[in-house]
């Protein structure tokens, strides 16, 4: 397809488990950010990539959560000894960088709803 | 630190009213502004995106103005239909390439 894909759709997760979350962004787009979105709130920021380069992770919230782009285009979150505070959904998003449009809107997949139990 | 405020959280009206969602932002020195729609269970659809230097943008129904001195844009609907009904968000972006930051979100019914 021609969007972000992001799999699974669905995740169901007990506490203390381990879970890796998929983002499959627009080819050719080289900037690449993860969102998390609890219920009823606007996303917040996780991570950016440029490239295989994790510019900014400065919205992880603790060091159970790593993020990686091993080839600069898929690129997984993952969520160490989840907690139930970790259920929320979890946007991917991709961009060009600036030297391609100075007008580039973030294309959003339709995320992954985090389950804890 | 940017902070960005939508209010109301929700709002009602009835089809054919024209629809004023407000956005407001502490950090004036941004980018540009966009303005997202979300359906329930999906993901975000970008509506308008205003460059810092520009005041508003149109898309058909859609009008979104911005105001950087006072901290400031607003997305007018004209029209509203029952298909305008979902969540619509605000994200000021402080550089190119750089992270949005998102106001909480109004979520609009836009009742038959």
């Amino acid at each position: 397809g021609a969007g972000v894909s992001q799999s699974p759709r669905y995740k169901v997760a007990k506490r203390g488990q381990d879970v890796a979350l998929r983002c499959d962004p627009i080819s050719g787009h080289v900037s690449l950010f993860w969102y998390q979105q609890a219920l009823g709130q606007g996303p917040e920021f996780l991570t950016y990539f440029q490239n295989e380069a994790q510019l900014d992770k400065s919205g992880l919230p603790s060091d159970r959560f790593f993020a990686e782009r091993p080839e600069g285009s898929v690129s997984t979150l993952k969520i160490q000894r989840t907690q139930q505070e970790d259920s929320a959904v979890y946007l991917c998003a991709s961009s060009l960088p600036r030297r391609y449009s100075s007008n580039q809107p973030q294309n959003f997949g339709d995320g992954t709803r985090l389950s804890i139990l | 630190k940017q902070e960005v405020t939508q209010i109301p959280a929700a709002l009602s009206v009835p089809e054919g009213e024209n629809l004023v969602l407000n956005c407001s932002f502490t950090d004036s020195a941004i980018y540009n502004l966009q303005w997202f729609r979300q359906d329930p269970g999906k993901g975000l659809t970008s509506l308008l995106l205003i460059q810092s230097s520009q005041r508003e943008q149109t898309s058909g129904r859609l009008n979104a103005s911005l105001d950087k001195s006072s901290g400031r844009s607003t997305l007018y609907i004209a029209a509203s239909q029952p298909g305008d009904s979902a969540t619509y968000l605000c994200a000021a972006i402080k550089a190119a390439g750089n992270k949005l930051t998102f106001g909480g979100g109004t979520r609009v019914l836009v009742k038959p």
